[in-house]
């Protein structure tokens, strides 16, 4: 079974700093999706950026980006010139190729300071 | 404008009696799904359905039951909830089978006493 995993519960970063969040996951399979969502207190569940699996350039999204390192199965969203807007929660999720079911971390809290 | 929309918005009910929380999409998406979300569990998905007449559990289906009767709609149905139903509930949307990003609804808060 594939699994997602975020090892920091909680993050904090000063505003207009760089902060990255860490994900990796586990699949035997080749052909599959990258997600990083994000969700704010209003609960709403926004799409950050997302990365097919046999594409090797990195996705980019304006301040986000991601670092993905297929073979150690590692998929990390860096954030730059982070702003007090991007104080959220933030998901990393995958999907197999085929299967719409997505998959997700635990969960990251990041929080903006002033 | 494209969207997946959820009610109630927030809902407290009673153990045992039954409810219905309501999920739409205009996106003619034939995948849905239920996803809840606790804290630190991360969102686990509930049930799914691929297209109309046509469901499947989830990673997390006991005590829960859904239809797809037209593809806009896919309810979910909770027919005796229990406490550890309690929980933020999300309903999703997608085109199937490219990993095309999932639209989400705005989430049901469900409190069961």
């Amino acid at each position: 079974a594939q699994t997602v995993t975020q090892s920091q519960p909680e993050m904090s970063v000063q505003e207009a700093e760089t902060v990255t969040l860490s994900c990796t996951y586990d699949t035997s399979e080749s052909n599959y999706y990258l997600f990083w969502y994000k969700q704010p207190p209003s609960r709403q569940m926004i799409l950050v950026i997302r990365q097919e699996a046999y594409k090797q350039q990195n996705a980019t999204e304006n301040r986000f980006s991601v670092n993905f390192q297929k073979a150690a199965k590692s998929f990390s969203l860096k954030i730059s010139d982070s702003q007090l807007g991007d104080t959220a929660m933030y998901f990393c999720a995958f999907t197999q190729g085929g299967s719409e079911k997505l998959v997700f971390g635990k969960g990251t809290k990041l929080t903006v300071n002033p | 404008e494209a969207q997946v929309t959820q009610n109630p918005r927030y809902l407290i009910t009673v153990t045992g009696k039954k409810l219905t929380v309501t999920c739409s999409q205009n996106m003619n998406h034939e995948y849905m799904s239920w996803y809840r979300q606790d804290p630190g569990l991360g969102l686990r998905q509930i049930y799914y359905s691929m297209n109309v007449e046509v469901t499947d559990k989830g990673d997390v289906p006991e005590g829960y039951k859904v239809s797809r009767k037209e593809k806009r709609n896919f309810p979910l149905i909770l027919e005796s909830p229990s406490p550890n139903q309690t929980s933020l509930y999300f309903c999703a949307s997608s085109l199937r089978g490219v990993g095309t990003e999932a639209f989400f609804g705005q989430g049901t808060r469900l409190t069961v006493v």
